[in-house]
């Protein structure tokens, strides 16, 4: 029963640009979370966004959602060499079951 | 400092052969989860708690077992039965009993192999 869906599956990047990736999900939804997996790892929170919300920051983060078009995304600005990892998002209606990411490389 | 203890964080295993997978968390959280991630892919939930004895199956629980006897502790067991067990298994909690209302603290994972 998974819904969130990622996309690209896999981005390359040179550090200093953006990186953005979306997410698409099915139903209706109270909260969207984003998540970042360094290989290897566990995954680690990055930010909630509520369905009453349209966007929001995070230091170089920037999440919005479009409850109309059941679709998020996640921008990553000036991106560095550190941010390479997978990137997944994961709803409340489908009980936190993840897709399978969208793998970023940002080469220095 | 607080956080979720998976371990091992290598494990092999012979074919016919039950392991158990601990996860210990000292956040007070009720909820707790288990996933399984393969290669390239995103994650399985296997079973999940929300409370103390109690457990829920997930998507792929076939061959696997849990316990929460404790609320620190959700132990996951893979047993023979489990026909392709070679996997990343993460273990997660959250502070709210109710699936996605909150977010998720991940352990840092254990790898098992069957040879």
């Amino acid at each position: 029963s998974q819904q969130g869906e990622e996309d690209p599956q896999a981005l390359s990047i040179q550090e200093g640009e953006n990186a953005t990736m979306n997410c698409s999900y099915k139903t209706s939804i109270n909260n969207l979370q984003w998540y970042r997996q360094n290989s290897g790892r566990g995954l680690v929170h990055l930010i909630l966004i509520r369905s009453n919300e349209r966007e929001k920051h995070s230091g170089r983060l920037r999440v919005t959602l479009d409850t109309s078009k059941k679709s998020s995304s996640l921008l990553i600005t000036a991106s560095r060499a550190a941010d390479t990892a997978s990137y997944f998002c994961a709803t409340d209606a489908d009980d936190m079951r993840f897709g399978a990411g969208t793998r970023l490389t940002v080469k220095p | 400092d607080g956080g979720i203890t998976q371990s091992p964080k290598y494990l092999f295993r012979k074919e016919g052969q039950n392991v158990t997978l601990s996860c210990e968390q000292n956040l007070n959280h009720d909820a707790m989860y288990w996933y399984r991630q393969d290669p390239g892919q995103g994650l399985r939930l296997i079973y999940y708690s929300q409370i103390v004895n109690d457990f829920q199956k997930g998507d792929i629980a076939e061959g696997y077992s849990v316990s929460r006897e404790k609320k620190e502790s959700f132990p996951l067991t893979v047993t023979s039965a489990q026909k392709n067990p070679t996997a990343f298994y993460l273990c997660a909690s959250s502070p709210f009993p109710g699936l996605g209302t909150g977010e998720l603290f991940f352990g840092e994972g254990s790898r098992l192999t069957v040879l």
